[in-house]
């Protein structure tokens, strides 16, 4: 299972700041996914993006796919206390080739 | 629709005990798959399965055995826990219809004294 990097790897703010977590790879992405992961939880998806230069928006959360579909960040405005658990970015490939970042942590503090 | 269910959600083991985590899924889906999660280590793929009948060894096998004799079970089985198999352990299963999602169970919680 090769990995893809996502930075930062720990992110705490407070409330109603704004942030942007990044996943990058040297391949190209078939798609890229994001997951989040709350405390004793699953990974859930939120998005998957497929096309170079995609911007998907989820609420207060905005994906973007890069042009040339090597990278992705994930931004959020006006961060709340709900938005804190593990982000991870998975790309699929063929016959299920899964490559898994490590995960942003993201706290946002009352 | 329950998606992935995994029991338990926590265990406990003695070193050299065995034991069987359950996986489930009602979606129909071909791909189901074992992870486990450690600090610092990402999701590493210990087995997987492509259908009834199919499996295959992920990243981290070693210590663990599957089988899939329905579509909707894929049980991970430790043989003879180890203090090192301490981690928790996610489910997962996709569509084979080129569909990327991946649905994760809630985890298994395990640890091995």
């Amino acid at each position: 299972t090769q990995l893809l990097e996502q930075s930062p790897q720990f992110l705490s703010i407070q409330e109603g700041e704004n942030l942007t977590v990044y996943c990058n790879s040297s391949s190209v992405f078939s798609s890229l996914q994001w997951y989040r992961q709350e405390p004793g939880e699953g990974p859930v998806l939120l998005v998957t993006v497929v096309t170079g230069g995609e911007v998907k928006k989820l609420k207060r959360l905005t994906f973007q796919f890069g042009d040339a579909r090597k990278d992705s960040s994930l931004h959020i405005t006006a961060a709340q206390p709900g938005d804190t658990g593990l982000y991870l970015c998975i790309s699929g490939g063929s016959n299920y080739k899964l490559t898994f970042g490590k995960g942003t942590l993201l706290t946002v503090n009352p | 629709n329950a998606g992935v269910t995994q029991t338990p959600k926590f265990q406990v083991l003695k070193t050299g005990q065995s034991m069987t985590l359950q996986c489930a899924q009602d979606m129909n889906h071909e791909y189901m798959s074992w992870y486990r999660q450690d600090p610092g280590m990402g999701l590493r793929l210990i087995h997987y399965s492509v259908g009834a009948g199919i499996t295959d060894q992920g990243e981290v096998p070693n210590g663990y055995n599957v089988s899939r004799s329905t579509t909707e079970d894929f049980p991970l089985r430790l043989l003879s826990a180890a203090p090192s198999q301490t981690s928790v352990y996610f489910c997962a299963s996709s569509r084979q219809d080129g569909g990327y999602t991946i649905y994760f169970g809630e985890g298994s919680w395990l640890t091995v004294v």
